[in-house]
């Protein structure tokens, strides 16, 4: 499973948009590229999850440059409910292998 | 279309006591992973059950252990709990094709004396 790693924390204002940059230099093959988002005492929750170049849904986008050696989360025009840790994970979503590694991850701290 | 649920929500144990944790899967999901998260740290895999089976074990003692019933729901326990296994205990469900995109229950925060 590929290493990944993230800033341990960032400071954002309400409005503004939000990225987020994972490396990922051992990245394999057939590994994904997921992030999961948590809020204080609250379990872990999914957000977005892409192979390569732009994945988009109503939460998020995340750009996967052609080598895949990093991802950056892009989280539009934040507000004070957007922070929390996010994690970044890469793993292969094929293998059945079934665990997630969670790194420290990124505190993200909107202010207003 | 109820979530995953954990219970109960906050225990607390004393040292070399026994405790056991709950967790209900999302419906139609049928894999259970569970994860230990310290305070301030990522969430630590500890195993996932499927088809009543182990599948998969992260670096934890054998005294965390698991059992998955029938209908996919789980149970964690823990033996001869230590000071170090204070922690918020999180379970997730998810579909055995898919584990990437896994569910996550609000967790049991258990605090041991």
């Amino acid at each position: 499973l590929a290493k990944t790693t993230q800033p341990i924390s960032m400071d954002s204002y309400e409005g503004q948009e939000v990225n987020i940059t994972c490396s990922h230099n051992n990245i394999a093959t057939n590994d994904y590229i997921t992030w999961y988002q948590q809020f204080p005492s609250q379990g872990p929750r999914f957000i977005i999850q892409g192979y390569k170049t732009k994945v988009t849904n109503e939460v998020a986008s995340l750009f996967i440059p052609a080598d895949r050696k990093s991802s950056t989360l892009s989280l539009p025009r934040v507000s004070l409910s957007d922070t929390a840790v996010y994690y970044c994970l890469v793993g292969d979503s094929s293998s059945n292998t079934g665990k997630l590694i969670f790194g420290q991850g990124t505190t993200l701290q909107v202010k207003p | 279309d109820a979530g995953v649920t954990q219970s109960p929500t906050h225990l607390i144990k004393t040292r070399g006591q026994q405790v056991t944790l709950r967790c209900s899967p999302k419906s139609g999901h049928d894999t259970v992973s569970w994860y230990q998260q310290a305070l301030g740290q990522g969430p630590q895999f500890i195993f996932q059950y499927y088809e009543e089976e182990e599948r998969q074990r992260g670096n934890f003692p054998d005294r965390f252990s698991g059992h998955q019933f029938p209908n996919y729901s789980s149970e964690l326990n823990v033996n001869a709990l230590l000071l170090g296994d204070s922690a918020l205990y999180l379970c997730a469900s998810s579909l055995v094709s898919s584990y990437n995109e896994q569910f996550f229950g609000p967790g049991t925060r258990l605090t041991v004396l």
